[in-house]
Formats: structure tokens, sequence, C-alpha cells
């Protein structure tokens, strides 16, 4: 079972910033914090990842708690390309299996 | 690069009948996971391959479905005899070995779907 917990939807409006919230209150000491997004008819992609420190790439930025039990994806302009469904994922690889585990993911809505 | 390829797209067949899915990775790439999505449902984790040896299988279904990937390259899939609740559409993703500076991801095929009649 997925161990994290976000919306079932949210809805922004083209241009302006969107969080995209995810709570892991079970997370672990080595449980990396991974995003993947499933736009319309194709296959997962990768957004961001990260450990304990707050991580910034070309596709977004993503906050984590101190206390690691939550985190938020940033968009910080909305495009039509960014509907999608977002999916927070814990991914153990100190031993324990690689494989992600999806839950339902946020279905992101923006609205031009 | 080229991404991870997946045929086909789009396979219907009755019940009771073979299917082969065929995943080719990205170049390079040691692992390859196989997920699916059935109707209405999680994309779930069927099974990691590390090169040609079976990492993890613990979320095929049954017997009904078996992968390999002879040589280490691409990889099948083959669900013989299908059954209806097969219908989904079937993921194959790759990554790189660990280390060498990569960030883990995993890359994904658009996916092949299977409809069983």
């Amino acid at each position: 079972d997925a161990k994290t917990t976000q919306p079932n939807s949210m809805e922004s409006n083209e241009e302006e910033p969107v969080h995209l919230p995810c709570n892991h209150s079970t997370i672990s000491g080595t449980d990396y914090i991974h995003w993947y997004r499933q736009l319309p008819s194709q296959g997962p992609e990768y957004v961001i990842h990260g450990l304990t420190s707050n991580v910034n790439n070309r596709m977004a930025s993503l906050a984590i708690a101190e206390d690691r039990k939550s985190s938020t994806l940033i968009l910080h302009r909305a495009t039509l390309r960014d509907a999608a469904v977002y999916y927070c994922i814990l991914r153990d690889t100190q031993g324990g299996s690689e494989k992600l585990v999806f839950g339902k993911g946020t279905k992101l809505t923006v609205n031009p | 690069e080229a991404g991870v390829t997946q045929f086909p797209s789009h396979s219907v067949i009755e019940k009771g009948q073979t299917v082969t899915l065929r995943c080719d990775p990205i170049s390079g790439h040691d692992n390859l996971y196989w997920y699916r999505r059935v109707m209405g449902k999680e994309i779930k984790f069927l099974l990691h391959f590390v090169k040609e040896s079976k990492q993890d299988e613990s979320g095929m279904p049954n017997n009904r479905f078996l992968a390999e990937r002879t040589g280490g390259t691409y990889s099948t899939l083959k669900v013989q005899p299908a059954e209806l609740e097969d219908s989904g559409v079937y993921f194959c993703a790759s990554s790189r070995p660990p280390g060498q500076g990569n960030t883990g991801e995993l890359f994904f095929g658009e996916g092949s779907r299977l409809t069983v009649l």
C-alpha cells in the first residue's frame, strides 16, 4: 500500500504557482521522497526527489518539512501542459525493494 | 537518447488467448521494471530485473504471467492464457545502475494497452 496521502484533486490557473501537498507521517530515515506525474495517455514521468533538504530543478521545487512527515511539490508557474496526475512516492533504496508504490495521486487541473 | 519503447501500443485479444508485450529499455539501463494499471486501480508494480536476473517479482499476480529478459537487453511479458481481469495498461520502465551520479529516476514507456474480450 502507498505510504503517502495526497488530495484527490486540485485546480490552478495558468501562470500561477501551484503547491501540491503530500503527507508521509510513517516515513523512515532511509526513505527518499519522489514525485512523478502522468500526463494523459502517457507513462509516468519523473519530476523531482529529495531526502531532507529542499530541492530545485528545471521542472519544480520540492519543499520538505523539517520532521520529513510532509512535503510540497511546487510548480512555480503552471502551464496547461502541467495538467496531470501527480504522485508522491516514498522510495527506500537502502537494501529494501526499489519498486515504486503508486497511490491515487493528485489530479491537477490547470485553467486557461 | 531514445526513450523506453513498448510494443504493441494496443492489443485486443479474446479470453484464453496469449499475448506477448515487449519492452526495449534505454541503452545501458541495467534495471528494468514492469508495472500495470487495471481499470479503476492504481499503478501496481509487477517485477524488477537487474540485467537478466529477476530482482523482485513479488508483484506478479499469478503463474499466467511470465517475464523474461534474455541477454539483459529487451524484456517480454507474456500472458497465457489471458483473462478478462488482465485488461489494462502495462508500463515498462528502466533506470541506470546505482551510483554514477544518477538520480535513480525511472524512465517509463508510454505503455501497452491490453484489452481482453
